[in-house]
C-alpha cells in the first residue's frame, strides 16, 4: 500500500526565515515520484517541486528545495526566505505505477502561516 | 492555452439527483484524473484515464462514473447524489506517466464545490 504522512497540521514561520515541512512516505514500488503542491485560500492547486525516486540530487525550484532521504523515506519541503504569500496549505503527494495500475496518494496537508 | 477547465464552479444538489461535472484540457495530455478533497483528508483519487477509451478506478470510485471519448474531455457523473458526496472536486491532467518515471506533475483545474442536501 502507498501512504503519505504529514505530521504537522499547522506551522508558523517568521517572514524571511526558512521553514521545513515534513513528509514521510511508505511504498513497496521500486519507482515513484514525490510532489509538493501549494493550495492558497483561493483553492487552486499549484505545483511546486518534483523528486523522482531514482534522482541522485535533491530537487530545487527557486526558494523551494526538497530534502529527499530515500533510506528514511522522507521528502521534506524547505522554503527559504519565507514571504507573506507563502501562507497556504501544503500537500505532499506520491505517484507510482504498479502492474499497470496508477496510484496517487496525497497527505493530509500542513497549514503554513507566515508572520510579518 | 486555457489549461484545465472545470464547470460548474459551484453546485447544490438534492439527495438522489444526478449530475455531470465537466472537465476539459487543451494540452493534449493523455492522463486525466478526478479527485475529491474533504477537510483533513487531503485529495483522494476517484477515477483516472490513461487515454481516450481507457478508464480505471482510484481509491474512492463508488457512486461515480466516468468516460473518456476524447483526449480533451473527462466528465465525472454522479448517478444518485448523497450527502457523503459533498466535497470539492478537482480534475487534473498530465502527460502519461511511464513506469520508472519521470512522473510529470499534474495540472489541476480550479475545482467544483458540490453540496448535496
Amino acid at each position: 500500500a502507498q501512504k503519505i504522512t504529514q505530521t504537522q497540521p499547522g506551522m508558523f514561520v517568521q517572514e524571511k526565515e526558512a521553514v521545513t515541512l515534513d513528509c514521510t512516505y511508505d511504498t513497496s514500488d521500486p519507482s515513484y515520484g514525490l510532489f509538493w503542491y501549494k493550495q492558497p485560500s483561493s483553492g487552486e492547486m499549484i505545483f511546486l517541486i518534483y523528486q523522482g525516486s531514482y534522482d541522485q540530487q535533491n530537487a530545487t525550484e527557486g526558494r523551494y528545495s526538497l530534502n529527499f532521504q530515500k533510506a528514511r523515506k522522507s521528502a521534506n519541503l524547505v522554503i527559504s526566505a519565507s514571504q507573506l504569500g507563502d501562507s497556504a496549505m501544503y500537500f505532499c503527494a506520491m505517484r507510482g505505477i504498479t502492474g499497470g495500475y496508477q496510484k496517487v496518494t496525497f497527505g493530509t496537508g500542513t497549514k503554513l502561516q507566515v508572520i510579518p | 492555452n486555457a489549461g484545465v477547465t472545470q464547470t460548474p464552479k459551484f453546485q447544490v444538489l438534492k439527495t438522489g439527483q444526478s449530475m455531470t461535472l465537466q472537465c476539459a484540457q487543451d494540452m493534449n495530455h493523455e492522463y486525466m484524473s478526478w479527485y475529491r478533497q474533504d477537510p483533513g483528508m487531503g485529495l483522494r483519487l476517484i477515477h483516472y484515464s490513461v487515454g481516450a477509451g481507457i478508464t480505471d478506478q482510484g481509491e474512492v470510485p463508488n457512486g461515480y462514473n466516468v468516460s473518456r471519448s476524447t483526449t480533451e474531455d473527462f466528465p465525472l457523473r454522479l448517478l444518485s447524489a448523497a450527502p457523503s458526496q459533498t466535497s470539492v472536486y478537482f480534475c487534473a491532467s498530465s502527460p502519461h506517466p511511464i513506469a520508472g518515471g519521470p512522473y510529470n506533475e499534474q495540472f489541476f483545474g480550479p475545482g467544483t464545490r458540490l453540496t448535496v442536501l
